[in-house]
């Protein structure tokens, strides 16, 4: 079937650190990769996406390349703030169109 | 644009007991989706609607849940009788392809939390 396996948390890094969440899928065919955030008190927003081999998606410092040959999709930001601390969900679509399969998401504490 | 409206935001009931949410989805959006996301855990898909139709009601617990959107915009999600194990919060998502078209990210509401006690 199709699923993602997202490295498990809490996270806590300080302000300004490195960001590496991991995130790999099992799919038939080729499914498109999502990530969504989740900042407290407030709904899943998308973050950024991925639809073929290669393509890095990108968005507020964050970027995530859709890697066929290791089935992964890991999330990454060069220099975190306290502002991003939220629960990161990977996601993906088996095909265009479909609903998505979310992981069991990540949560990131940012301190400053 | 006006995103995804949810109500009720919180609900409280027993066992056993009846309780329906809303959604309305952004004005537009084709398909409309119910998702379950238990504490510490991802959403899982409940039940996508292409218009008034279901697409996939696969994981949508049939003996207690049932969803409508009749006219293909509004929808309803209802549960009777509620588990314990409901305990939850319900997000509508709605986006706007269709089946099988170009993937177009989906827009969640902020959720209904159900708690059964």
């Amino acid at each position: 079937g199709n699923s993602v396996t997202q490295m498990e948390g809490p996270v806590t890094l300080s302000e300004e650190a490195f960001l590496t969440i991991n995130c790999t899928y099992t799919a038939t065919g080729y499914p498109s990769l999502f990530w969504y955030v989740q900042y407290p008190g407030e709904g899943l927003q998308l973050l950024l996406k991925a639809t073929k081999a290669d393509d890095k998606g990108s968005n507020k410092g964050f970027e995530a390349t859709y890697r066929k040959e290791t089935t992964s999709f890991h999330l990454e930001k060069g220099s975190v703030q306290v502002s991003d601390s939220a629960v990161y969900f990977c996601a993906l679509s088996p095909d265009a169109g479909y609903a998505l399969n979310f992981g069991k998401g990540t949560s990131l504490l940012v301190t400053p | 644009e006006a995103g995804v409206a949810q109500s009720p935001r919180y609900k409280i009931i027993e066992k056993r007991q009846s309780v329906a949410f809303w959604c309305n989805p952004i004005s537009g959006h084709a398909t409309l989706y119910w998702y379950q996301q238990i504490l510490g855990q991802g959403p899982k898909l409940l039940i996508q609607f292409q218009n008034n139709g279901v697409v996939d009601d696969s994981q949508l617990p049939k003996d207690r849940f049932s969803a409508e959107r009749l006219k293909g915009v509004d929808s309803t999600l209802k549960i009777q009788p509620a588990k314990l194990e409901d305990s939850a919060v319900y997000l509508c998502a709605s986006s706007l392809s269709e089946a099988g078209g170009n993937n177009s990210p989906l827009h969640f509401g902020n959720g209904t939390r159900l708690t059964v006690t």
